[in-house]
């Protein structure tokens, strides 16, 4: 079973806009993880963020996490027409090192 | 190498028929892993080799899938008895031992069995 849920499934906004996707999971983490897939291909990391951490910002993206409702979210801010794209949330399993459980992902696309 | 190499990056193949797939990860990267993904899906966790350790096999579907990783570099998934619902888009990746470190992934497989 998927650790990771994203939310929406779907995400549509012009150009400039702020497009926020949100993730929920089940168990304990170590860290929370974003990636992003283009042309369903191989994916690339954007951001980790721990597990006593909650805020994070790198660019465009900033990822906020919540322990305590086990839920993360990512905003691009002023989203370009190259944000096009799938975006995956990704956790591990707390105590000790683990393989990642990847969510749906939520398909974003911004329009000129 | 620069990034993660996977080949082919496309494999079409008759039911039935056995097929390998080639990951070559960064050098240096201790940890490989093996997903799959379905179209518009998200990705499958199949199989998992760190270091010298036991790999973690609990994800993959069926045994005609093995993998092996040689020398602690390069891997190979095969696939034996191809089935239609074999076909996926298969990822490989790779990351430095530790838990704070991000994959980075290969472009993939894609496999059609047809």
């Amino acid at each position: 079973s998927q650790q990771g849920e994203e939310d929406p499934q779907a995400l549509s906004i012009q150009e400039g806009e702020n497009a926020t996707m949100n993730c929920s999971y089940k168990t304990s983490i170590n860290n929370l993880q974003w990636y992003r897939q283009n042309s369903g291909r191989g994916l690339v990391h954007l951001i980790l963020i721990r597990s006593n951490e909650r805020e994070k910002h790198s660019g465009r993206l900033r990822v906020t996490l919540d322990t305590s409702k086990k839920s993360s979210s990512l905003l691009i801010t002023a989203s370009r027409a190259a944000d096009t794209a799938s975006y995956f949330c990704a956790t591990d399993g707390i105590g000790g090192y683990n393989k990642l459980i990847f969510g749906a992902g939520t398909r974003l696309a911004v329009h000129p | 190498g620069a990034g993660v190499s996977q080949s082919p990056s496309n494999k079409v193949t008759e039911k039935g028929k056995d097929v390998e797939l080639r990951c070559d990860p960064i050098s240096g990267h201790t940890a490989l892993y093996w997903y799959r993904q379905s179209l518009g899906q998200g990705l499958e966790f199949l199989i998992y080799f760190q270091g010298n350790s036991a790999p973690d096999k609990s994800g993959l579907p069926s045994d005609r899938f093995s993998a092996e990783r040689t020398g602690g570099s390069v891997s190979t998934l095969t696939i034996q008895r191809t089935q239609q619902e074999d076909s996926a888009v298969y990822l490989c990746a790779s990351s430095p031992a530790g838990e704070d470190y991000g994959y980075t992934f290969g472009s993939g497989t894609r496999l059609t069995v047809v």
